[in-house]
């Protein structure tokens, strides 16, 4: 089954940092853009970043430049976000997503597989 | 950045009868290569979104054919034919037509 599994969401203090896992399955990974896209408690969603099929493009939502890194491990099928100085407005579901966009065929933005999401709680 | 404005954001509806929700962008969504990318996505309570239509107008395989997607530009409508219970949740465009990519507010259909 295509699908994808987040990890490594948690508790953590403002200031402090956490790394964010996707596991992919059943899918050529290294042939597509990926996304991490977020959700505040009972608020809409939030695009928070992409990153091309070979990791060298990389975009961000303005307000995690600088604080927040995007990467993927083709090898190991898996795409993190790893998360520094973080605050409490960035407490969210994280989402990742894969981005319908590939060598072949790109239809941006259209997100056509969502994992389950882990949740990220910043707060003292 | 790109703004994107939902209305109604609260759609009371009733099964069987049609429901609309608009869709309005601060710039033409228009892309270099000609394509609109204009999506929609339906994100029923407590589920992970779900994409339902692509570049405006493309229903996903499994999208029941009530759901319909179209528009132009700045102006974009997701409409469904006739509703049923399975249709309740929020409801969110997006574009994808410059960085960053932007969402909707969201609109939050319930049956009457």
């Amino acid at each position: 089954e295509v699908q994808l599994v987040e990890s490594g969401g948690g508790l953590v203090q403002p200031g402090g940092s956490l790394r964010l896992s996707c596991a992919a399955s059943e899918f050529t990974f290294s042939s597509y853009w990926m996304g991490w896209v977020r959700q505040a408690p009972g608020k809409g969603l939030e695009w928070v970043a992409d990153i091309r099929p070979d990791g060298k493009d990389k975009q961000y939502l303005d307000s995690v430049k600088g604080r927040f890194t995007i990467s993927r491990d083709n090898a190991k099928n898996s795409l993190y976000l790893q998360m520094n100085s973080l605050r409490a407005e960035d407490t969210a579901v994280y989402y990742c997503a894969r981005d319908d966009c590939s060598s072949s065929v790109c239809n941006w933005g259209a997100f056509d597989i969502w994992g389950q999401g882990t949740l990220v709680t910043v707060s003292s | 950045d790109v703004v994107m404005t939902q209305s109604p954001l609260f759609l009371p509806a009733t099964l069987g009868q049609p429901a609309s929700i608009s869709c309005r962008s601060s710039q033409s969504l228009v892309y270099k290569d000609g394509k609109t990318y204009l999506n929609w996505f339906q994100q029923r309570p407590g589920q992970s979104p779900r994409r339902l239509i692509y570049q405006v107008s493309n229903r996903d395989s499994g999208v029941p054919d009530r759901f319909s997607g179209s528009g132009s530009g700045t102006d974009f409508t997701l409409k469904i034919s006739r509703v049923e219970t399975e249709d309740v949740g929020v409801y969110y465009c997006m574009q994808a037509t410059q960085w960053p990519y932007t969402f909707g507010q969201g609109t939050k259909l319930e049956i009457k």
